[in-house]
């Protein structure tokens, strides 16, 4: 079935460090992928999505490509804040799965981020 | 702008009760869900409705039953709670086309005894 993978964490850095969060995927179809962040105590909020191969999302200053050679859609940015201290989310939705299943969401374990001053 | 909204927030049950997990939705989306969310294992689906009197099982649905009476709600019910139940709960709603996002309420925070 599908899957995604993440990079264990926590993940811990300087402010102002060069951040990446790796994540790989299986699908059997043509997923749409997403990463979602959570803040201490609140729900999960979209960070960013791509829907295509080669499609880059990008908000806030992090950045995901779409690799559909290497399935992947690792989450970067370069230079992070205190404020970005949250856990990442890696998540995708295979449309292909039919049934209008495609809101359902496969995530990754999450990646815990602590951003030090 | 409500957006998605549980209650309670936090809850504290005894082992063998039952409560119902309220969801509200305000944005006429068709497909809502629940996930749990322990440490280490992400989200996890537990059951998922795809419109009015429409539920289906996710990933890990024993021990929960739902039903969708209205666009609006989607109730999470405990039937016998078990300490293998203590999680975050995390409804959420979307269009249901796989591009679009999901929008997530607050959580539960639910401890069984």
């Amino acid at each position: 079935g599908d899957s995604v993978t993440q990079m264990e964490g926590p993940v811990t850095l300087s402010e102002e460090a060069c951040l990446t969060i790796n994540c790989t995927y299986t699908a059997t179809g043509y997923p749409s992928l997403f990463w979602y962040v959570q803040y201490p105590g609140e729900g999960l909020q979209l960070l960013l999505k791509a829907t295509k191969a080669d499609d880059k999302g990008s908000n806030k200053g992090f950045e995901a490509t779409y690799r559909k050679e290497t399935t992947s859609f690792h989450l970067e940015k370069g230079s992070v804040q205190v404020s970005d201290s949250a856990v990442y989310f890696c998540a995708l939705s295979d449309q292909a799965s039919g049934d209008n299943q495609g809101g359902k969401l496969i995530f990754g374990q999450g990646t815990e981020l602590s951003v030090k001053p | 702008n409500a957006g998605v909204t549980q209650t309670p927030k936090f809850q504290v049950l005894k082992t063998g009760q039952s409560m119902t997990l309220q969801c509200a939705q305000d944005m006429n989306h068709e497909y809502m869900s629940w996930y749990r969310q322990d440490p280490g294992m992400g989200l996890r689906l537990i059951h998922y409705s795809v419109g009015a009197g429409i539920t289906d099982q996710g990933e890990v649905p024993n021990g929960y039953n739902v039903s969708r009476s209205t666009t609006e709600d989607f109730p999470l019910r405990l039937l016998s709670a078990a300490p293998s139940q203590t999680s975050v709960y995390f409804c959420a709603s979307s269009t249901g086309q796989g591009q679009q996002p999901q929008h997530f309420g607050d959580g539960t925070r639910l401890s069984i005894l």
